[in-house]
């Protein structure tokens, strides 16, 4: 089954830095990765997906790059705002029955 | 707001309790799960349905058992739990088949925060 691991287990940055979360999957026949974003004692909500026939993605500060061959891909936001402030999860699957999720980022964005 | 509703949002039981968590979406979508998420984890994928018919049970203990009543209902019956099936119970739905881009993101409740005394 797909293995999805996930680094760094713990971000801080400043707030307007940008921050970069990584990802890798070990199931060659993924081909679909969202992107969730969880605040404390919420559920977690989808910020960016992405499908393995496209290398990168961008919504506003959030962008997704895949790099297919080396089955990695990262989750970039610019301009970072104490909002941001969350845990991450990067995602991995072929289909969602076999969906697999790294183990998350906490992200903490300091004014 | 959140178009998955789940209820209740807090559940507390004893170990030889009943009891039913409940999961209702209105968006059309064919395909219902339910996650399982322990402090500070990433979700933990339970069961699928898939156009009302189980699909994948991740090999979850018999205490836990679902039911798909209609497209629009998800439920978790739960029976003789134990202290370490405390945890928060999220139910998701997607459409089925994906969209036309293939992408076919999880839509999330806000969950059931179980406690087993």
């Amino acid at each position: 089954g797909e293995n999805v691991e996930q680094h760094p287990s713990t971000l801080s940055v400043q707030e307007g830095d940008s921050a970069v979360i990584k990802c890798t999957y070990s199931d060659s026949a993924s081909n679909y990765f969202p992107w969730y974003k969880q605040e404390l004692g919420k559920r977690p909500q989808l910020i960016i997906d992405i499908r393995s026939n496209v290398g990168e993605k961008k919504d506003q500060r959030i962008a997704v790059t895949l790099n297919k061959t080396a089955k990695h891909f990262s989750l970039h936001i610019t301009e970072t705002q104490p909002e941001d402030s969350a845990v991450y999860f990067c995602a991995a699957s072929q289909n969602n029955n076999d969906m697999r999720f790294g183990a998350g980022t906490r992200l903490t964005v300091k004014p | 707001d959140t178009e998955v509703t789940q209820t209740p949002k807090h559940l507390v039981m004893g170990m030889t309790n009943k009891k039913s968590l409940k999961c209702e979406q209105h968006m059309g979508h064919r395909a219902m799960y339910w996650y399982k998420q322990k402090a500070k984890k990433p979700p933990e994928l339970m069961f699928v349905y898939s156009y009302e018919k189980l699909s994948i049970n991740e090999s979850v203990p018999s205490r836990f058992s679902p039911e798909c009543p209609n497209s629009s209902l998800l439920n978790l019956h739960l029976h003789a739990l134990q202290p370490e099936d405390s945890a928060l119970y999220l139910c998701a739905s997607s459409q089925e088949p994906p969209t036309s881009r293939g992408l076919r993101p999880l839509h999330f409740g806000n969950g059931t925060r179980l406690t087993v005394t």
